[in-house]
């Protein structure tokens, strides 16, 4: 079966520290890969996602920048962080389209808490 | 574009009695219709999906969803809540002119209190 990681758990940064979020999907080649961002626990932002690796579309302009190194290691980075990305941030993977043209679900990961202080 | 609307932030309801959380999209093709659950700190857990087929679609946990293209609703609902169903719900629809990322729009979130 497949299952996805991320970590850490929870994260507690100053402003202008750098940041690296890192997500890992097991049981499962060439997944679609997401990263999101959720603000006081309500709808989900978009930031990037992949289709391949080193493959990385960005949603929304960010203080913020994700790389696919390996096909299931998704990760997010900021080289200086503001207050304003505190928030839950959650991986999730979708499996490429078969023949039938599905599944199309996502799957997520258990999220990191990041609070910049 | 596609969009997802959650029109009630908050639905509250006794333990027994059944539950429905209201979800309304907005596609230019035929819909994929999705429901997850959300769990405090924890991240979404997919409960069911709408592709084709049966307008009544089951899904985990006892939940169940109708598709009624008419009124491009996609209702979720449970015949008898349980304290344990209080979580954050996201009604979400595929986008169909990304294709290739699978992308999914996500409605804003209602959040579901079953009381005792």
């Amino acid at each position: 079966s497949q299952t996805i990681h991320q970590w850490p758990a929870t994260l507690v940064q100053p402003v202008g520290s750098p940041l690296s979020l890192e997500c890992t999907v097991e049981g499962t080649s060439n997944p679609n890969l997401y990263w999101y961002r959720q603000a006081a626990g309500r709808g989900l932002q978009l930031l990037f996602y992949s289709v391949g690796i080193g493959q990385i579309s960005s949603e929304v302009p960010q203080n913020l920048s994700a790389s696919r190194p390996q096909d299931r290691q998704f990760i997010l980075s900021s080289k200086k962080l503001l207050l304003s990305d505190s928030g839950f941030y959650l991986c999730a993977w979708s499996v490429v389209r078969n023949s039938r043209g599905g599944p199309y679900e996502q799957y997520f990961g258990p999220g990191t808490r990041l609070t910049v202080t | 574009a596609q969009s997802v609307a959650q029109p009630e932030d908050q639905v509250n309801v006794a333990e027994g009695n059944p539950l429905t959380v209201k979800c309304t999209y907005s596609v230019s093709g035929n819909p994929y219709l999705f429901w997850y659950v959300q769990y405090p700190n924890r991240g979404l857990q997919f409960l069911l999906k709408y592709i084709t087929g049966d307008n009544l679609v089951k899904g985990s946990y006892g939940f169940e969803a109708e598709f009624n293209k008419s009124q491009t609703s996609f209702h979720l609902k449970k015949p008898s809540a349980l304290v344990s169903d209080s979580a954050l719900y996201f009604c979400a629809v595929r986008d169909i002119e990304n294709n290739a990322g699978n992308m999914l729009t996500f409605g804003g979130g209602t959040r579901l209190m079953v009381k005792p």
